[in-house]
């Protein structure tokens, strides 16, 4: 398994603000993800974090809005840039690829609330 | 666009009662996991079927995956307060993808 921990938990922020959330796992993972959940709904995927190279994108999430890095295979993080509040919503990290599964495991989530 | 459509969308129910969610597409998926996800907290793995028609069980909890890898359902017998939550879908449309596409979701409350 893999344990992952989100910086911040939480956070409110105001309109125009950017934001940096990180994810660090405990062991070293082949993928990590970034997913988005607006309150009560489900999960989108907007982007996988690729080390040492450019986030791959989904479609409606740009790299302007959503810069991603990922330096090692341990650690990534996710910036809401221009924050709006239609950017209010839960951001979860989440890996696969730990020791051969492809079980794929989620963080605690970051809760935004943008004014 | 492959969708991933759960019915229903919330249960509410009392303690002790059956319940069965239903994750239904037009297209055929290499596998399906499910999902719980509890306030604050991120989903958490329930069960992975890769088999057409494959029933798996975990505890009270039975998942079965359609025949032909399009649908699935998971069944809860004799709820209990401690199975509140949202539950989630989520199909691999290839395998070897760690890509998944989430369902819409069903939230599951059951009243003690």
């Amino acid at each position: 398994s893999a344990v992952i921990s989100q910086k911040p938990s939480r956070d409110i922020c105001q309109r125009g603000t950017s934001l940096t959330i990180q994810c660090q796992v405990d062991s070293q993972v082949t993928m990590m993800f970034w997913y988005r959940q607006q309150p009560g709904q489900s999960l989108t995927l907007i982007a996988t974090a690729n080390q040492g190279s450019e986030a791959t994108y989904e479609s409606g999430f740009v790299i302007d809005k959503f810069p991603i890095s990922r330096p090692n295979l341990t650690f990534s993080t996710l910036t809401v840039s221009n924050m709006s509040p239609e950017d209010s919503s839960i951001y979860l990290c989440s890996v696969a690829g730990t020791s051969g599964s492809d079980t794929q495991y989620f963080g605690p989530g970051t809760r935004l609330t943008v004014l | 666009t492959q969708l991933l459509e759960q019915s229903p969308q919330f249960l509410s129910i009392q303690e002790g009662e059956n319940l069965t969610v239903y994750c239904n597409s037009s297209s055929v998926f290499s596998s399906l996991q499910w999902y719980r996800q509890e306030p604050g907290e991120g989903p958490v793995l329930l069960v992975t079927v890769v088999t057409g028609g494959e029933v798996k069980k975990l505890k009270r909890l039975t998942f079965q995956f359609g025949d032909a890898r399009k649908d699935s359902s998971l069944h809860i017998t004799a709820a209990q307060p401690g199975d509140t939550g949202l539950y989630l879908c989520a199909g691999a449309p290839t395998s070897g993808t760690y890509k998944y596409i989430f369902g819409t979701g069903t939230r599951l409350k059951v009243l003690a």
